[in-house]
């Protein structure tokens, strides 16, 4: 069965310090990589993806890392702020998109 | 572009009742698919309809249904509801099917089941 684990469950970090949340897979299949972020009441929103091509993708304070051979991924948020408490969301996809149980995150102020 | 819109947002229902719910996707894509997420469970796949024809479906009961109309408009529905059923139900639209294209998230259902 199709499974994405995701680690931790919840997360406290202080503002301006580094957020790392972790994903492992485990059907090779897999070939998209996005991470979804969700505030309370609302959807998810995609925040960044990367395809199994590339071991790096960065946009602005977000960065995911991807490893082929260890399968597993994962997000890394610089100079967290408060604003960024949300709920994150790892996801694998193929031919349907598989999610991770989510990581809750708290800056601290 | 407007984004995906969800009605109604929110549902109280009795055991044993149906519902349907709505999704309009972004205009100009095709593909529609449904997740349930819960605290427990986190966001589960339902299904995926793309042109109007199911192309895969998660691991529920055949209570869950869905459709999709010719303007990529979908419905699901729930018959004969549980009490597990209480969730959030969101729908995500995408250019294409399957689940590489980037997925679009609407704001979702909150059904919840008395």
């Amino acid at each position: 069965q199709q499974q994405v684990k995701q680690s931790p469950q919840s997360l406290i970090v202080q503002k301006g310090g580094i957020s790392i949340i972790n994903c492992a897979y485990e059907n090779t299949a897999f070939d998209y990589f996005p991470w979804y972020q969700q505030f309370p009441g609302k959807g998810p929103a995609l925040l960044i993806a990367i395809r199994p091509d590339v071991s790096e993708k960065k946009e602005g304070r977000f960065t995911i890392s991807f490893n082929k051979s260890a399968k597993q991924f994962s997000l890394h948020i610089m100079d967290s702020q408060p604003g960024d408490s949300a709920t994150y969301f790892c996801a694998a996809g193929y031919s349907t998109l598989t999610f991770g149980k989510g990581t809750m995150l708290l800056v601290s102020p | 572009k407007a984004g995906v819109t969800q009605t109604p947002r929110y549902l109280i229902k009795t055991r044993g009742q149906q519902v349907t719910l709505s999704c309009s996707p972004i205009s100009g894509h095709r593909s529609v698919s449904w997740y349930q997420q819960t605290p427990g469970q986190g966001l589960q796949f339902l299904f995926e309809y793309f042109s109007e024809t199911q192309r895969n479906k998660g691991n529920f009961p055949g209570r869950f249904s869905g459709r999709q109309f010719s303007n990529s408009r979908s419905e699901m529905n729930v018959s004969t509801l549980e009490l597990g059923d209480s969730a959030l139900y969101l729908c995500a639209s995408s250019l294409d099917a399957g689940g590489t294209d980037t997925q679009y998230f609407g704001p979702g259902t909150r059904l919840t089941v008395l």
